[in-house]
């Protein structure tokens, strides 16, 4: 079963708009990584945040995690219409897991030129 | 350029089929490879862990009979669907772990859009 959920499940939003997407989860994480999947591809990596890590950056994404409350967020600051994809956290609850990832359900966002 | 090789890309055939389906690393050794299923609208659901030179290791509910993984080499792990029926219409997608130690992303190929007629 999956161990995230993510909400919104759709986003609608016009270029240049902010869009924040939430993941929660249910047992303890080694880390929490937010990938990307365009339709019909593969996904791709975007952060991996440890568990120890509270906060992280990388170009006009911002990833938070809060262990005590057991969710993350995905912020996309200055959206563009390239960003429409679909999102999905994923939990990594380590090495005792043989790495294996639980992925949420997953964001559809469309960004709007 | 891309890390993971998935081929084919997109598979039609009839029903009673079998299909394979290629995962290769094509930049690391890969001790670890992960084979994934999606319907349509919905999340990756983890089918099995592919590891080098043993046997895969396979989530609850996933028929090890029906889903064959070959890890034969650290760049190579197929995925055989055996004997396909419509209901086993499917996105596939592999991904690959670098190193055997956690805190690293996983590498997903671009996924097979297998169809059963």
């Amino acid at each position: 079963s999956q161990q995230g959920e993510e909400d919104p499940q759709a986003l609608s939003i016009q270029e240049g708009e902010n869009a924040t997407m939430n993941c929660s989860y249910k047992t303890s994480i080694n880390n929490l990584q937010w990938y990307r999947q365009n339709s019909g591809r593969g996904l791709v990596h975007l952060i991996l945040i440890r568990s120890n890590e509270r906060e992280k950056h990388s170009g006009r994404l911002r990833v938070t995690l809060d262990t005590s409350k057991k969710s993350s967020s995905l912020l996309i600051t200055a959206s563009r219409a390239a960003d429409t994809a679909s999102y999905f956290c994923a939990t990594d609850a380590g090495e005792t897991s043989g790495s294996r990832l639980t992925f949420g359900e997953g964001t559809q966002l469309t960004v709007n030129p | 350029g891309a890390v993971v090789s998935q081929h084919p890309s997109r598979v039609i055939c009839k029903s009673g089929t079998s299909v394979k389906i290629e995962c290769r690393s094509l930049d690391f050794q890969a001790t670890t490879m992960f084979w994934y299923r999606q319907f349509p609208k919905q999340s990756l659901m983890l089918m099995a862990t592919s590891n080098e030179g043993s046997k895969a290791t396979y989530e609850q509910g996933v028929e090890k009979d029906k889903f064959l993984i070959n890890h034969a080499s650290l760049t190579l792990s197929t995925l055989t669907v055996t004997s396909a029926h419509p209901e086993d219409s499917s996105f596939y997608i592999c991904s690959v772990l670098r190193g055997r130690y956690s805190n690293q992303p996983q590498h997903f190929g671009d996924g097979t859009r297998l169809s059963i007629l």
